[in-house]
């Protein structure tokens, strides 16, 4: 079975320049998460999707930051523009829903240098 | 706000020494309580997991943790490591009312072969 699939691997961009990355889930789960890494920390929550629908973006900088999961699959996550504090590692995540389903599997994330 | 603590940031052991790493949550409800490696070079992975029961959960590779409510506690523990568990561990927890997810900051091991 594949994991979660996450593209790009790396990206670099100057600031205030915009950036994508997508993230396709494991077949099935219907919870989706993005994840902001800082070196030296954990994993901390940008949105969660339950299906299509964002259920918790509490922690999202909306007004640089955007995301979708159109169809309840595939998610894409947005900054627009970057900043040099966005230099980070995005991780993305999925599980089969709540509860005991709740057990997340993460993607490789993607390392981005705003320079 | 929650808050999951893992007091050691950097550990270094000699293989065959007996590891314990410290997790602490604040969160006063109900929780699942998880523990992740991310070998070098590689993603996340689930090491072990606890939703209800016995609270000594046996995850892969040897590993174990104890939850202990009352100390709201979730220490990762392996009797005897090996230089292929040099990897960073992180010890997260859901708040299960709000389907919340926290991390700590995570430990790096190293283990000298």
């Amino acid at each position: 079975e594949a994991g979660v699939v996450q593209s790009p691997r790396y990206k670099i961009i100057e600031k205030k320049q915009p950036v994508a990355f997508w993230c396709n889930p494991i077949s099935g789960h219907n919870t989706l998460y993005w994840y902001l890494q800082n070196l030296g920390q954990g994993p901390e929550l940008l949105i969660r999707y339950e299906n299509e629908e964002a259920v918790d973006d509490s922690q999202l900088p909306k007004d640089r930051f955007s995301a979708e999961r159109l169809k309840g699959v595939d998610s894409t996550l947005k900054i627009q523009p970057a900043e040099l504090g966005d230099s980070a590692v995005y991780l993305c995540a999925s599980s089969l829903g709540r509860g005991r389903f709740n057990e997340q599997f993460f993607g490789p994330g993607t390392r981005l240098t705003v320079l | 706000a929650q808050s999951v603590s893992q007091h050691n940031h950097h550990v270094i052991l000699s293989e065959a020494a007996s590891l314990e790493l410290g997790c602490n949550y604040s969160y006063g409800g109900t929780v699942n309580l998880f523990w992740y490696v991310q070998y070098p070079g590689q993603h996340l992975q689930l090491l072990l997991k606890y939703f209800s029961g016995d609270p000594l959960v046996k995850g892969i590779k040897g590993f174990e943790a104890e939850f202990i409510k009352s100390k709201f506690s979730f220490n990762l523990r392996k009797p005897s490591v090996q230089w292929s568990d040099t990897a960073e561990y992180f010890c997260a927890v859901n708040a299960i009312d709000f389907n919340k997810f926290y991390f700590g900051s995570g430990t790096k091991l190293n283990v000298k072969p």
